[in-house]
């Protein structure tokens, strides 16, 4: 099983900036079939990126998804109100599996 | 539009089963995969198993093998997941999720239930 850890385990920003997450896999992510989701509380998960860099229908520009292999990072232009919530990534096909997410909170 | 719509929170004794419903609707519901992924309280998310809800094929993580039982019935466009020999550990939100991709599965979520809060204590 691929293990996923992410980092920092919490970000502290203010609207307006920017947030960058990071993925990193135990090992190499075939076909960039890793994926970012945004989860709020009391809310189900929402896909936001997959293949790493392709937004999902719906999501805003200003949530992009980059790198390949083993290192993959969710990139938040400008921090929205509504943007503050915690991110997991995935790596899918045969036996997904999830980071332990990221929470975004307003500093 | 689409929609999961999932059955209401449960409180089990361990050792006890617990079965969760998935009512779809909006789409043609033996078109897509139907997930099942858990959260446990504060905790990360974790795949439990997948259904074809066109031929009742299903795939079961390692981890729930001989614990989980995935169904489904088409006419009422519902999945189901059965879990038994609870124990404190289950405790968990537990979601059913529909795949991105029609007539296959990617294990990619676009769409998911509520969730429904499942208590396992004595």
């Amino acid at each position: 099983e691929i293990v996923l850890t992410q980092s920092p385990g919490t970000l502290s920003l203010s609207p307006g900036e920017r947030a960058t997450l990071s993925c990193r896999a135990s090992q190499s992510v075939s076909s960039s079939y890793l994926a970012w989701y945004q989860q709020k509380p009391a809310q189900a998960p929402r896909l936001l990126i997959y293949g790493a860099s392709s937004r999902a229908t719906g999501i805003p520009d200003r949530f992009s998804g980059s790198g390949s292999g083993t290192d993959f990072t969710l990139t938040i232009s400008r921090l929205e109100p509504e943007d503050f919530a915690v991110y997991y990534c995935q790596q899918y096909g045969s036996s997904p599996s999830f980071g332990g997410g990221t929470k975004v909170e307003i500093k | 539009q689409v929609q999961l719509v999932q059955s209401g929170a449960e409180v089990k004794k361990p050792g006890a089963s617990v079965k969760v419903s998935c009512k779809a609707s909006g789409y043609t519901f033996t078109g897509y995969y139907i997930h099942w992924v858990r959260q446990a309280p504060g905790q990360g998310l974790e795949w439990m198993g997948r259904i074809n809800p066109n031929s009742g094929v299903t795939n079961y993580a390692q981890k729930f093998q001989g614990r989980v039982t995935m169904t489904w019935d088409t006419s009422i466009s519902t999945a189901y997941m059965e879990l038994s020999r609870l124990r404190s550990d289950d405790t968990a939100v537990y979601y059913c999720a529909r795949d991105l991709i029609p007539g296959g599965w990617l294990q990619l979520y676009d769409y998911w239930g509520q969730g429904t809060l499942v208590t396992v204590s004595s």
